[in-house]
């Protein structure tokens, strides 16, 4: 029952630093997205993804750049850190989209802590 | 366009009393609603959802949410909270659409505390 599985759970990086956060999900899920939780703003939207080779931008998409060569794995990364991206970052994902199944509910991983000095 | 406002980011209720937490959405589409949790170090996990039918909706450990259409409404009641019910729960609306990639929109969150 791995689920949505994030890695790393933590990690620092200096400005202007590059890194991608991995996420893989074992549930053949079509949809998978990146959100970055911020203290008093909820989860905003970064990117998403209906299928493999197809990815949209969400609310907050700049700095990031994500893509999806598989189903199980969508990968977010930073190509310059700025400390405006210390954030948690979750990964989530849904049931296939036209499958009929529960529209919009999610299975989240554990979450990615990021620090940008 | 949809947004999710939850009124007041801390609620805090003693072992035994009802709580309620309050979610107001706005949405030019009818919507789907959630609520999810959130404990900490963790991940969010759905608590339970509003799709079509009933309006009363029944969810994990004893919550319950009441899709309010006149209200635009979906608020969270549990009517005994336990120390356990500590954690971070987030209101969210989803358009039901047709061909919608499931985009949700998150409140900012309400933090609930459990005094013993």
């Amino acid at each position: 029952n791995a689920g949505v599985t994030q890695t790393p759970k933590f990690q620092v990086l200096k400005t202007g630093q590059s890194m991608t956060l991995q996420c893989a999900q074992d549930m053949n899920h079509e949809y998978m997205s990146w959100y970055r939780q911020d203290p008093g703003m909820g989860l905003r939207l970064i990117h998403y993804s209906v299928g493999a080779g197809i990815t949209d931008q969400g609310e907050v998409p700049n700095g990031y750049n994500v893509s999806r060569s598989t189903t199980e794995d969508f990968p977010l990364r930073l190509l310059s850190a700025a400390p405006s991206q210390t954030s948690v970052y979750f990964c989530a994902s849904s049931y296939p989209t036209g499958a009929g199944g529960p529209r919009g509910e999610l299975f989240f991983g554990e979450g990615s802590r990021l620090t940008v000095l | 366009a949809q947004s999710v406002t939850q009124l007041g980011s801390h609620v805090s209720v003693s072992e035994g009393a009802l709580v309620l937490l309050r979610c107001n959405y706005s949405s030019s589409v009818p919507p789907y609603l959630f609520w999810y949790v959130q404990y900490p170090n963790q991940g969010l996990q759905l608590l339970l959802k509003y799709t079509t039918g009933a309006t009363l909706v029944k969810g994990i450990n004893g919550f319950e949410a009441e899709f309010k259409k006149s209200e635009t409404s979906f608020h969270l009641t549990k009517p005994s909270a336990h120390m356990s019910d500590a954690a971070e729960y987030f209101c969210a609306v989803s358009p039901l659409r047709a061909g919608s990639a499931r985009q949700l929109t998150f409140g900012s969150g309400t933090q609930l505390t459990v005094l013993p």
